[in-house]
């Protein structure tokens, strides 16, 4: 069965370091998600990506944050300059388009900035 | 602006008990409720959707519009069950960006 891969599943990085969090999302789903979820808390929504553009993003998701699709395949999460508040485990998820509100979820990217 | 509550962060039953865990919405329109669940170490799996009106591992859920509730039931708890569940809520305007509640961890002892 196909599914959502993320690489790593788990980053440590310095403060005020940059870094990507890689996701192959499921190869007929045309629309993106990442999500994140900080230690004991929920699953909160960062941004939406179809059509090579961001469809919606949260208020999380600031101008450190951004994200692309480089070679139609990955879809990229990069955090400019990384703050310990963004120690969290990070989620991708994927769509199909075709009338199906499911969403399908990578194994996450453990996150940890110190 | 959707919300999705969930007001239990900690339901602990025995092997066998009945479970039921209280969801929530808050929705202008006609929204898509899920319940996806989150064994340990493992990814978040859709359970059931509300739309398919299914039983999924003697997981049921019913929407109940009056009360703006989903709650996720079963009448006999396993071991097997102990989990993260979370329900979410996709609004059916346009963009179904899933917005999810803050989880409620099940620990069935037994």
């Amino acid at each position: 069965e196909p599914e959502v891969t993320q690489t790593p599943s788990h980053q440590v990085t310095q403060m005020g370091q940059e870094v990507i969090l890689r996701c192959v999302p499921i190869s007929n789903h045309l629309y993106f998600y990442w999500y994140r979820q900080i230690l004991g808390q929920k699953v909160e929504f960062l941004v939406s990506f179809y059509n090579n553009e961001i469809s919606e993003k949260s208020e999380i998701f600031d101008d450190q944050f951004s994200v692309e699709r480089p070679d139609g395949s990955n879809f990229t999460l990069k955090i400019r300059s990384t703050k310990l508040e963004d120690s969290a485990m990070y989620f991708c998820a994927s769509r199909d388009e075709r009338g199906s509100t499911e969403a399908f979820f990578g194994q996450g990217t453990r996150l940890t900035v110190v | 602006a959707q919300r999705v509550t969930q007001p239990e962060k900690l339901l602990s039953v025995f092997k066998g008990a009945p479970v039921e865990l209280k969801c929530n919405y808050s929705y202008s329109g006609s929204p898509e409720l899920f319940w996806y669940v989150q064994y340990s170490r493992q990814r978040l799996q859709l359970l059931l959707r509300h739309i398919s009106r299914e039983s999924i591992k003697g997981f049921t859920a019913d929407l109940n519009k009056g009360e703006t509730s989903f709650h996720l039931k079963k009448p006999f708890a396993q071991e097997e069950d102990s989990a993260m569940y979370y329900c979410a809520l996709s609004g059916t305007g346009g963009s179904y960006i899933p917005t999810f509640g803050r989880g409620t961890s099940l620990i069935v002892h037994p």
